[in-house]
């Protein structure tokens, strides 16, 4: 399979921390982006970082990119409860004609 | 507008029912896309329209017929499904096919049961 793989699985903390979840991909990739999922509804689009970028930041978010390692994390700071969600990688494939998602992180942020 | 709808919300069906789902973006993208999603699982790709011809299929079984009217809709036709094709169905879109820097924005899904 191409997919890659989320660790972890599914983090709980607390309201005010930070999650840091992790992603590992198999093939070479141009970009990797990073996905939100509220539950049962549709993904939407978080961060996209270049293969040739090593650190990217978009408000309480921050991505990091290891192509040697083919991982990457995504840094959630001061969790809220609305960052309750699935968080998802997805890298290209195919010449980029699809995106391939990894397996994902439930987050769950408790007040 | 940076919307995907999609029709029906939830959709109920029996093994010999003929279906359609809908969806539908008005932001000029040429590339659409299929997903099916199983619970606690990441989406999987079935099909990809560019320029409304189908790109990519993913070995999809014949049951699942997609169909592409214009470049705003993108329909999936269900006939003879099974219980295991209970699913959420997501519909993306993004500019074009092929270009790994382009966002895909996808709608909220159809829930679909198989009985």
């Amino acid at each position: 399979s191409q997919q890659g793989e989320e660790d972890p699985q599914a983090l709980s903390i607390q309201e005010g921390e930070n999650a840091t979840m992790n992603c590992s991909y198999k093939t070479s990739i141009n970009n990797l982006q990073w996905y939100r999922q509220n539950s049962g509804r549709g993904l939407v689009h978080l961060i996209l970082i270049r293969s040739n970028e090593r650190e990217k930041h978009s408000g309480r978010l921050r991505v990091t990119l290891d192509t040697s390692k083919k991982s990457s994390s995504l840094l959630i700071t001061a969790s809220r409860a609305a960052d309750t969600a699935s968080y998802f990688c997805a890298t290209d494939f195919q010449g980029a004609q699809k995106l391939v998602f990894g397996q994902g992180t439930r987050l769950t942020i408790n007040p | 507008d940076t919307e995907v709808t999609q029709t029906p919300k939830h959709l109920v069906m029996g093994m010999t029912n003929k279906k359609s789902l809908k969806c539908e973006q008005h932001m000029g993208h040429r590339a659409m896309y299929w997903y099916k999603q199983k619970a606690k699982k990441p989406p999987e790709l079935m099909f990809v329209y560019s320029y409304e011809k189908l790109s990519i299929n993913e070995s999809v079984p014949s049951r699942f017929s997609p169909e592409c009217p214009n470049s705003s809709l993108l329909n999936l036709h269900l006939h003879a499904l099974q219980p295991e094709d209970s699913a959420l169905y997501l519909c993306a879109s993004s500019q074009v096919v092929g270009r790994s820097t382009d966002t895909q924005y996808f709608g909220p899904g159809t829930r679909l049961t198989v009985l």
